[in-house]
């Protein structure tokens, strides 16, 4: 059975720092491409980052470029998601997703003073 | 950028009665290689979304068959046949053609029991 299960989130001032974890199984996790995905309290779903399944390829949304950095650990089957310089407006749960196939519970960060 | 636009945005339904969402995208969601990546997600309250439809048509392993999708080009449409109550949710199309960047969500259809 796939799983993928975030965690590392919480309650962090802005302009801090966060890294979010996914821990993959039930699949060759090195094999599939992974991305992030984020929705906000009551709103709609973003995509955040994805990476290939080497890690070699990396893609990041506008709105987090710059701040942000996607990084994997094939061997030990685990999804990362480095978060620097967090802005009110990065307040959501963060989903990681195998492709588009697979969602994890996501894990929500709360960026408030 | 491709905009993803959804209609309507909720949509009461009488259980047993069918359901229609229309996804409509700023450009034309065929791919090189002829495949046409528009994918269709559930979100029921409170749980993660679930993939139902990839590729326009395809149903994923579990969706039951009351749920389809079709269209092309640039207009999508997600059917119910008979709505039950396990359906209510927020559905959301995405297309994945236009890569980099990245994926791009409709803004989601409440789907709810009148």
């Amino acid at each position: 059975e796939v799983q993928l299960v975030e965690s590392g989130g919480g309650l962090v001032q802005p302009g801090g720092s966060l890294r979010l974890s996914c821990a993959a199984s039930g699949f060759t996790f090195s094999s599939y491409e992974m991305n992030w995905v984020r929705q906000a309290p009551g709103k709609g779903l973003e995509w955040v980052s994805y990476i290939s399944s080497s890690g070699s390829t990396i893609y990041y949304a506008d709105s987090v470029k710059g701040r942000f950095t996607i990084s994997r650990d094939n061997a030990k089957n685990s999804l990362y998601l480095q978060m620097n310089s967090l802005r009110a407006e990065d307040t959501a749960v963060y989903y990681c997703a195998r492709t588009n196939d697979y969602w994890g519970q996501g894990t929500l960060v709360t960026v408030s003073s | 950028d491709v905009v993803m636009t959804q209609s309507p945005l909720s949509l009461p339904v009488t259980l047993g009665q069918p359901a229609s969402i229309s996804c409509r995208s700023s450009q034309s969601l065929v791919y090189s290689d002829g495949n046409t990546y528009l994918n269709w997600f559930q979100q029921r309250p409170g749980q993660s979304p679930r993939r139902l439809i990839y590729k326009v048509s395809n149903r994923d392993s579990g969706v039951p068959d009351r749920f389809s999708g079709s269209g092309s080009g640039t207009d999508f449409t997600l059917k119910i046949s008979r709505v039950e109550a396990e359906d209510v949710g927020v559905y959301y199309c995405m297309q994945g053609t236009h890569w980099p960047p990245g994926w791009t969500f409709g803004q989601g259809t409440k789907v709810e029991i009148k």
